[in-house]
């Protein structure tokens, strides 16, 4: 069965700290890895986007990796700002259907 | 503003009444989706048309039905609501069928409805 499992499924940290949050899937046949942040009342928004070839992707203070063999993917994020609390959703793209499988989410939240 | 917009962003409604929610997209893309997020928050996917052709129909009670007049607007339409349709309902676009990972999803605010 296609699933995506995220963990923690939820943090707080405190502003300026680094966290990393982890992916795993089974979707097969695999043709991406994405990662959303959602702010609360609003839709999705891409950060990365991975295909089986890429093991790293940064967007700003974000970096994502994916490691193909084990099925596993982490968001890494830099230097927190009050602005990064929101849900973090691992999405996986199957080739085969195009659909996407999503995670639940990690929540986020950054405290001064 | 380039963008998905979904109207309304806030829906309360009875049960057993029959409600619609909009969506239009000005971004060009061939493709749009309905999901649903439940109170877990997990996304899943309705429907999915790729030019006013429907593409992707999920288990949905068949009291869901989307309607594209033109590839730029995707409008979702439930008849007689349950309570069990409360949840938050996202339009999303892409320029091609989702699995391809040369293209993005854009996704709309969200209609957050409520039905009591």
């Amino acid at each position: 069965k296609n699933q995506v499992e995220q963990s923690p499924q939820s943090l707080i940290i405190l502003e300026g700290k680094n966290c990393t949050l982890q992916c795993n899937y089974t979707v097969s046949p695999f043709s991406n890895l994405r990662w959303y942040k959602q702010d609360t009342g609003r839709g999705p928004v891409s950060l990365t986007i991975m295909t089986f070839s890429e093991n790293t992707k940064s967007n700003g203070r974000y970096t994502a990796t994916l490691d193909a063999d084990t099925k596993q993917s982490s968001l890494h994020i830099t230097a927190s700002q009050l602005s990064d609390s929101a849900s973090y959703i691992c999405v996986v793209g199957s080739s085969n259907t195009g659909k996407l499988i999503f995670g639940q989410g990690t929540t986020l939240q950054v405290k001064p | 503003d380039t963008a998905v917009s979904q109207t309304p962003k806030y829906l309360v409604t009875q049960m057993g009444n029959d409600k619609s929610i909009k969506c239009e997209q000005n971004l060009g893309h061939d493709t749009m989706y309905w999901y649903k997020q439940d109170s877990k928050k997990f996304l899943k996917i309705m429907f999915s048309y790729n030019n006013k052709e429907l593409i992707i129909n999920e288990t949905v009670p068949n009291r869901f039905s989307p309607k594209s007049p033109d590839k730029a607007h995707l409008n979702l339409h439930i008849n007689s609501l349950e309570l069990g349709d409360s949840a938050v309902y996202f339009c999303a676009s892409s320029q091609a069928l989702g699995g391809d990972p040369h293209y993005g999803y854009t996704f709309g605010s969200g209609t957050r409805l409520t039905v009591v």
